[in-house]
């Protein structure tokens, strides 16, 4: 079985920081994704930004990156220039691909970031 | 394009009664998948269906809960006799029939359900 580790349960940074949020994972496959999902106070989740682990280029979104780190099972993420509305649960989420159809995510407990004015 | 729909957004139920809770997927898109979110807690994993099949419910308590997706309609996930403990908001994915190829969920706003 897959785990998701976050361990930082919540943090808060001065708008226009840079802040990083830390995610393990475990398992011993080696074809996945890894994602970073925002939850806002509206409680939908929203997909932020999504690393294929074949892949050794990180991901970049805007503002948004990771540094996939595969042999360490590590997947942060940096949020450059932070904003108000940066503010939210952040989940960390591992995938496997079966080949035949995604089987669902795995997600960390999350991280909650508040992004002070 | 309409996104993930689900309904109601919110629900409320004594001990014992049952809770029906709908999705409609995004056009296009056969996977379906519940998650249970309880507070303070990420998102987990309850079952995976396509159009009139369950592939996975290995997420599923045993007992009370089920799921279906039919030929025709929304996705339903059904709550008999619920508990306190079944308060959670449950969420609704979908995906396109190649997910395998982006791996990728598209999420609807969830619904909450209350037990008193």
């Amino acid at each position: 079985a897959q785990t998701v580790t976050q361990s930082q349960p919540e943090m808060s940074v001065q708008e226009a920081e840079t802040v990083t949020l830390s995610c393990t994972y475990d398992t011993s496959e080696s074809n996945y994704y890894l994602f970073w999902y925002k939850q806002p106070p509206s409680r939908q989740m929203i997909l932020v930004i999504r690393q294929e682990a074949y892949k050794q280029q990180n991901a970049t979104e805007n503002r948004f990156s990771v540094n996939f780190q595969k042999a360490a099972k590590s997947f942060s993420l940096k949020i450059s220039d932070s904003q108000l509305g940066d503010t939210a649960m952040y989940f960390c989420a591992f995938m496997l691909d079966s080949g035949g159809g995604a089987d669902g995510l795995t997600f960390g407990k999350g991280t909650h970031l508040i992004i002070q004015p | 394009n309409a996104g993930v729909m689900q309904n109601p957004r919110h629900l409320v139920r004594r001990r014992g009664q049952e809770a029906r809770l709908r999705c409609s997927p995004m056009k296009g898109h056969s996977h379906v998948y519940w998650y249970r979110q309880l507070p303070e807690e990420g998102l987990k994993f309850m079952v995976y269906l396509q159009k009139e099949n369950i592939i996975d419910e290995s997420g599923m308590p045993k007992e009370r809960f089920s799921a279906e997706f039919p030929k025709e309609g929304p996705s339903i996930l059904r709550i008999q006799q619920v508990v306190r403990g079944d308060s959670a908001a449950y969420f609704c994915a979908s995906s396109p029939q190649d997910s395998s190829v982006t791996g990728e969920l598209f999420f609807g706003e969830g619904s909450r359900l209350t037990v008193l």
